[in-house]
């Protein structure tokens, strides 16, 4: 079964701008990681957070982690065209294999 | 380093023909191993994970089998393929080594005609 859905499922956006996305799930994790594809390939791993942590960074990429609410946010600052990509979330629950939501396509336009 | 290789890139296949994807990673022992399938502009479905060698758990009911017959092998199988077996298959690898990450083959796109 779903456990993450993330939110939007389609973005545009101006380069430059932040683009945020968000994912919700159902039970209670060890971590949320987040993943980006692009086109045709396959996913890359971008950022990992445990359940006992709020705020990640690297780089231009931001993950908030609320597990009260049972969510997570993904925001790129200063988007580039290259950034055109799906992002998804995945949850990790230690009794099950990493389970992703549907995931966001994202279009950053030059 | 890891790495996980998947092949082949693409495939025609006439419905009823068997189906044999191959993966491996190099680099790392005792992975769990993961195959899914995903759909155009859909998310991933998780197939069959393998937590070693001949163990494999199946998540749906399907017309795919799946294989572990070496440490850093998982293979998806098919002795007559279906129309709705077409997609985009990805293997993947979690292991200790890589912090509880998940890393992805470049994934075999399938199309039975």
């Amino acid at each position: 079964s779903q456990q993450g859905e993330e939110d939007p499922q389609a973005l545009s956006i101006q380069e430059g701008e932040n683009a945020t996305m968000n994912c919700s799930y159902k039970t209670s994790i060890n971590n949320l990681q987040w993943y980006r594809q692009n086109s045709g390939r396959g996913l890359v791993h971008l950022i990992l957070i445990r359940s006992n942590e709020r705020e990640k960074h690297s780089g231009r990429l931001r993950v908030t982690l609320d597990t009260s609410k049972k969510s997570s946010s993904l925001l790129i600052t200063a988007s580039r065209a290259a950034d055109t990509a799906s992002y998804f979330c995945a949850t990790e629950t230690g009794n099950t294999p990493l389970v992703f939501g549907k995931g966001t396509r994202l279009s950053v336009i030059a | 380093s890891q790495t996980i290789h998947q092949w082949p890139a693409t495939l025609v296949q006439p419905v009823g023909s068997p189906l044999s994807l191959e993966c491996t990673v190099e680099g790392t022992s005792n992975p769990n191993l993961y195959w899914y399938r995903q759909a155009a502009g859909r998310g991933l479905q998780l197939l069959f994970y393998s937590v070693g060698i001949g163990q494999i758990s199946s998540e749906v009911p399907q017309n795919l089998s799946a294989s572990r017959p070496q440490d850093r092998q998982f293979i998806l199988s098919s002795k007559k393929l279906l129309l709705s077996d077409s997609g985009f298959y990805l293997c993947a690898w979690i292991g200790g080594a890589g912090g509880g990450r998940a890393f992805f083959g470049q994934g075999t796109r399938l199309t039975v005609v």
